[in-house]
Formats: C-alpha cells, sequence, structure tokens
C-alpha cells in the first residue's frame, strides 16, 4: 500500500487561513470517508483533530476544519496562530481495513 | 473515554524480537479495531497493523513478515512482536484503538523502542 501525499510544509501569518492536502487513491481517501487528520507536537503523542473527514472531536478548536473533493482531502486551519505551529499528517482506512498515512506536513506559521 | 497505556522494553538488541503491550481502561475491547503505530526519528508515521477482538489481524504488507499483533480480552490489552529488529526499526511505538465505523482514533502516550547492541 502507498503512503498518502502530503506537502512536506506550508506556511502562514497569524490570522491567515491555510490548507494541506493529502491525496490518495479510490482504495482509500476516495472510495471511504474515514480520513483523519492529526497534530503533532515534540515528544507528545499526536493529537486528534479531525475525524471521518470532517467531523471535529470535542475540545478542538473550530478554526480546524475537514473535507474532501475525490482522492484528496484537505484540512483547513483558519485564523492562523502561533500555537497551530506543529506537524500535521493525515489517515485513512482503506478497502481492505489496513490504514495509511500522510508523510506529515510541517506548518510554520510566520 | 478510552485510555491506552503502551508497556515493554525500552532496548531491544539486533536481531531479537521487540515485544510491546498496550492496556485498555475506560470502554469494552470488543468495540474497537487496536493498532500498533510506529514514527522512527525525524520520519512520518507507519502504521503496523491491527486486531479486533474477533480475532481478525491485518498487517502493513511491507512488515507483515515479521510481525505479530494479538489480543488478550481477558486482560483488556493487545500486544504488538516484531522479529529481527534492526536499527530501522527505533521508532517510538504508539498503540491506538479505533471505534469500528469510525476513524476516530485514540492514542496511548507512545513508548520509545531503541534497537542497539
Amino acid at each position: 500500500q502507498s503512503a498518502l501525499t502530503q506537502p512536506a510544509s506550508v506556511s502562514g501569518s497569524p490570522g491567515q487561513s491555510i490548507t494541506i492536502s493529502c491525496t490518495g487513491t479510490s482504495n482509500d481517501v476516495g472510495g471511504l470517508n474515514y480520513v483523519s487528520w492529526f497534530q503533532h507536537h515534540p515528544d507528545k503523542a499526536p493529537k486528534l483533530i479531525i475525524y471521518d473527514v470532517s467531523q471535529r472531536p470535542s475540545g478542538v478548536s473550530n478554526r480546524f476544519s475537514g473535507s474532501k473533493s475525490g482522492n484528496t482531502a484537505s484540512l483547513t486551519i483558519s485564523g492562523l496562530q502561533a500555537e497551530d505551529e506543529a506537524d500535521y499528517s493525515c489517515s485513512s482506512f482503506t478497502h481492505s481495513t489496513t490504514l495509511v498515512f500522510g508523510g506529515g506536513t510541517k506548518l510554520t506559521v510566520l | 473515554q478510552v485510555q491506552l497505556q503502551e508497556s515493554g522494553p525500552g532496548l531491544v538488541k539486533p536481531s531479537e524480537t521487540l515485544s510491546l503491550t498496550c492496556t485498555v481502561s475506560g470502554d469494552s475491547i470488543s468495540r474497537y479495531y487496536w493498532s500498533w503505530i510506529r514514527q522512527p526519528p525525524g520520519k512520518g508515521l507507519e502504521w503496523i497493523g491491527l486486531v479486533h477482538y474477533s480475532g481478525i489481524t491485518k498487517y502493513n504488507p511491507s512488515l507483515k513478515s515479521r510481525v505479530t499483533i494479538s489480543v488478550d480480552t481477558s486482560n483488556r490489552q493487545f500486544s504488538l512482536r516484531m522479529s529481527s529488529v534492526t536499527a530501522a526499526d527505533t521508532a517510538v511505538y504508539y498503540c491506538a484503538g479505533n471505534i469500528a465505523g469510525s476513524s476516530r482514533t485514540y492514542w496511548g502516550q507512545g513508548t520509545l523502542v531503541t534497537v542497539s547492541s
């Protein structure tokens, strides 16, 4: 199984919006609504910020939103804040009930 | 809310077998698919495999020949065994759970395993 494709890095200024893409295939992202997004800070466990493409766990800011079009899922962060600087990874279940991750995207808040 | 805690040796010698256990609390073990995921230093997350209480297992094809994941419902635990480890297997290992029918993921805190003589 191939990893999902994410940009290596994105950046934005405080208050701006950024979008991180996550491209897979019809066997995973495009064929199922089981895409998740995680935020990682160094030396901490990943934090779930979006699941099932667009659902937000309680306690996660509504500045984070998820969507999907075809084989590409997207994470949008609006009103960027310094604390959003972190690595972001996507994952998707596949039709064969395996799990595949993206390579991760480093977000820099300028 | 379900909580997970990894346990096991932090240092494993090359060619030996890595063994980790994840203890589950806070919810029924039968509701979830249980995964092992790792993150080598400076790299992204890699899914290792999963197990369901029914005995269903799925593995990452790139690791399948060396990995066994099992579940012990009576002790509310699931385990990872990875044989013939090398330095490339050095990583933070996480256990995680997904409720069946959702990608909502609950994570353990992670445990660093170093492969070195």
